[in-house]
């Protein structure tokens, strides 16, 4: 079975400093693994994803994230803070070993705070 | 991407009655998803609707209290019925393609509160 981890409930940060917001996985197979940002009273929007490839991969505003397989992780990092960056985080995992379609597991999210 | 629109975006409705969300999306896609979000949860996967048959269930939901139709590629609903107060949540419809590498795109959400 897939699933995913995150760790801490909330993060808070400085604008301008950098950001980091943590992520573990569990798959039988190879992951493929996304981040969403959430909004508050809005769905969730992709930022970005790993697929195969280059380690760091790069979305959207920003954002970036580190693939790891030995520690089995996917944390998201900004190097600058906004305090527009306030919102939910989810971490998200599909397994291609199970041939579960599309189906993705998230993980119970994580509250990004930034302050000025 | 796609645009996905669903309705309504909220509803207050009484305990014992059904509501039916629906989606809609603005290009054709293989795979559309049902979330839903318990206050202040992750999202937990309900059925994929699947185009033409019965929509696939996940552990724990079943068609009698979320019935589901996909009458072509670019709509679906998902009905709550019964409804009780546990079932307050954000209802959230997803899309993704076969030929994509998995991520999903999501509609704006259905904020139910049972009363």
């Amino acid at each position: 079975a897939q699933s995913v981890a995150q760790p801490e409930d909330q993060v808070k940060v400085a604008e301008g400093n950098p950001l980091t917001v943590k992520c573990t996985y569990s798959v039988s197979g190879n992951p493929y693994l996304f981040w969403y940002v959430q909004y508050p009273n809005r769905g969730l929007q992709f930022l970005l994803k790993y697929i195969t490839g280059d380690n760091l991969v790069k979305g959207s505003y920003g954002f970036e994230a580190e693939f790891n397989k030995s520690q089995t992780s996917f944390h998201l990092k900004k190097p600058s803070a906004l305090v527009s960056d306030s919102a939910l985080y989810f971490c998200a995992v599909r397994d291609t070993l199970t041939g579960g379609g599309n189906k993705l597991t998230f993980g119970t999210g994580t509250q990004l705070k930034v302050e000025l | 991407s796609a645009v996905i629109s669903q309705k309504p975006s909220r509803d207050i409705c009484q305990r014992g009655t059904s509501l039916t969300i629906q989606c809609q999306v603005d290009s054709q896609v293989t795979m559309m998803f049902w979330y839903r979000q318990q206050p202040g949860q992750s999202l937990t996967l309900i059925a994929t609707a699947n185009q033409g048959s019965e929509a696939t269930y996940e552990s724990g939901f079943v068609i009698d209290k979320f019935p589901i139709s996909r009458p072509n590629l670019t709509f679906s609903t998902l009905t709550v019925s019964n409804m009780s107060p546990e079932d307050s949540s954000i209802y959230l419809c997803s899309v993704g393609r076969v030929a994509s590498e998995g991520e999903q795109f999501f509609g704006p959400g259905t904020r139910l509160t049972v009363l």
